[in-house]
């Protein structure tokens, strides 16, 4: 159960789009559709905001795509904006009906 | 509306046990998957365990199997984390998180506000 691989950390300035990226293996990733994404603030508890590769739970902005190809998955943010700093996760389902999530990656907004 | 409330947290010893729970409301507890998610100061987040609806299976992280038992009441619409052999690694924020209607795939749509584990001697 090794964690996905994530970049530490990610930056942008407003306005501009930035893209996570999150890497798997055949076992995860590559053999599932139940990639998601997760934003957490300071303190708070992780909100989901991608679901099953590319949907969006309700009340979430369309700001926010997934996608996924081969063993990799990727969250993009569109528009950035200052709220946007947080840190991103991402999971998935594995092959031993387990779960397994990403080291997390930290947007800072400049 | 959806509500998760974790209870139970606090400090433990080395080798000793703590149960945490999960009190759920604002949807049909019996019919979801439930887990458990913990987040270790300072780190990311780690996956615990996972219950079907009907409690007929369960799943655990490696770093907990054989350690810490799931379990759920649909009756009381609760959920359970025994944590045995405890230890300094298992500190962390315990959270429980909703899993898919009747699935088994995870879906983490609600969260708790989560309860801190601090094992320390």
């Amino acid at each position: 159960q090794s964690a996905l691989t994530q970049p530490a950390s990610v930056s942008g300035s407003p306005g501009q789009s930035i893209t996570f990226s999150c890497t798997g293996t055949s076992s995860d990733i590559g053999d599932f559709d139940y990639v998601s994404w997760f934003q957490q603030h300071p303190g708070k508890a992780p909100k989901l905001i991608i679901y099953d590769v590319s949907s969006r739970p309700s009340g979430v902005s369309d700001r926010f795509t997934g996608s996924k190809s081969g063993n990799s998955a990727s969250l993009t943010i569109s528009g950035l904006q200052t709220e946007d700093e947080a840190d991103y996760y991402c999971s998935s389902s594995t092959s031993n009906f387990t779960v397994v999530f990403g080291g997390g990656s930290r947007l800072t907004v400049l | 509306q959806v509500h998760l409330i974790e209870s139970g947290g606090g400090v433990v010893q080395p080798g000793r046990s703590l149960r945490v729970s999960c009190a759920a409301s604002g949807f049909s507890f019996s019919t979801y998957g439930m887990h458990w998610v913990r987040q270790a100061p300072g780190k990311g987040l780690e996956w615990v365990a996972v219950i079907y609806y009907d409690g007929s299976k369960k799943y655990y992280a490696d770093s907990v199997k054989g350690r810490f038992t799931i379990s759920r009441d649909n009756s009381k619409n609760t959920l359970d984390l025994q944590m045995n052999s405890l230890r300094v690694e298992d500190t962390a924020v315990y959270y429980c998180a909703r899993g898919r209607i009747f699935g088994v795939p995870p879906l983490f749509d609600y969260w708790g506000q989560g309860t801190l584990v601090t094992v320390s001697a």
